[in-house]
């Protein structure tokens, strides 16, 4: 099936510091997702995105849909410790269907120092 | 607005058990409903969808089962379980392309 990379796999940063986390894909993508989970919880929609070039932001997350359409990035400023967790990109491909199906990145674990 | 509940949020089963997982959500209509595994903390994997009351997909070929025996209600169930079915179970609906939000999630441990 589809495959979405998404890297890094992990990242350790000081408290304050800005991260960027990136998803590439061989394939085209209608829609750019952004998910955070914490321990023990399902995944949070931080960010959609649905046209090419779109730069998106949510208080201190930022994400763009690549022109491409083969990619997305996200970056998180100034970050502070509660934004430790998983963040996962997800994408519809453009063949998609009406099952709205998304193919999941593995997902960049964050862990903030304070 | 709408909201998503899973049940139970954790189980343990012996080897062989049934098993039974719930989903329901509200607020909404004919939404499309989905279960995904996590195992390790990494990974989602999608494991059945249903566009409508009858409708299961399968993705994957597995000792699972399917079942949405009404609009907003998705049940995940196994006749006998497998060490390996042990994981976080997460259950999510959609009503528009691109856009899917998650339930709590059950942690299952077959031991």
């Amino acid at each position: 099936g589809q495959q979405l990379n998404q890297s890094p796999q992990s990242m350790f940063i000081q408290e304050g510091e800005d991260v960027s986390m990136n998803c590439t894909s061989s394939s085209i993508f209608n829609t750019w997702l952004w998910y955070k989970q914490d321990p023990g919880e399902g995944p949070v929609l931080l960010i959609a995105l649905y046209k090419a070039g779109e730069l998106t932001s949510n208080g201190r997350l930022t994400a763009q849909f690549g022109i491409t359409r083969k990619d997305s990035f996200l970056n998180i400023s100034a970050s502070i410790p509660s934004d430790v967790g998983i963040y996962f990109c997800a994408g519809q491909l453009r063949s998609g269907g009406s099952n709205y199906k998304l193919t999941f990145g593995k997902g960049t674990l964050l862990t903030v120092n304070p | 607005s709408q909201t998503i509940h899973q049940w139970p949020a954790t189980l343990v089963q012996p080897v062989g058990s049934p098993l039974s997982l719930e989903c329901t959500v509200e607020g909404t209509s004919n939404p499309n409903l989905y279960w995904y595994r996590q195992a390790a903390g990494r990974g989602l994997q999608l494991l059945f969808y249903s566009v409508g009351i009858g409708q299961i997909s399968s993705e994957v070929p597995q000792n699972l089962s399917a079942s949405r025996p009404q609009d907003r209600q998705f049940i995940l169930s196994s006749k006998k379980l497998l060490l390996s079915d042990s994981g976080f179970y997460l259950c999510a609906w959609s009503v528009r392309p691109g856009e899917q939000f998650f339930g709590p999630g059950t942690r299952l441990t077959v031991l």
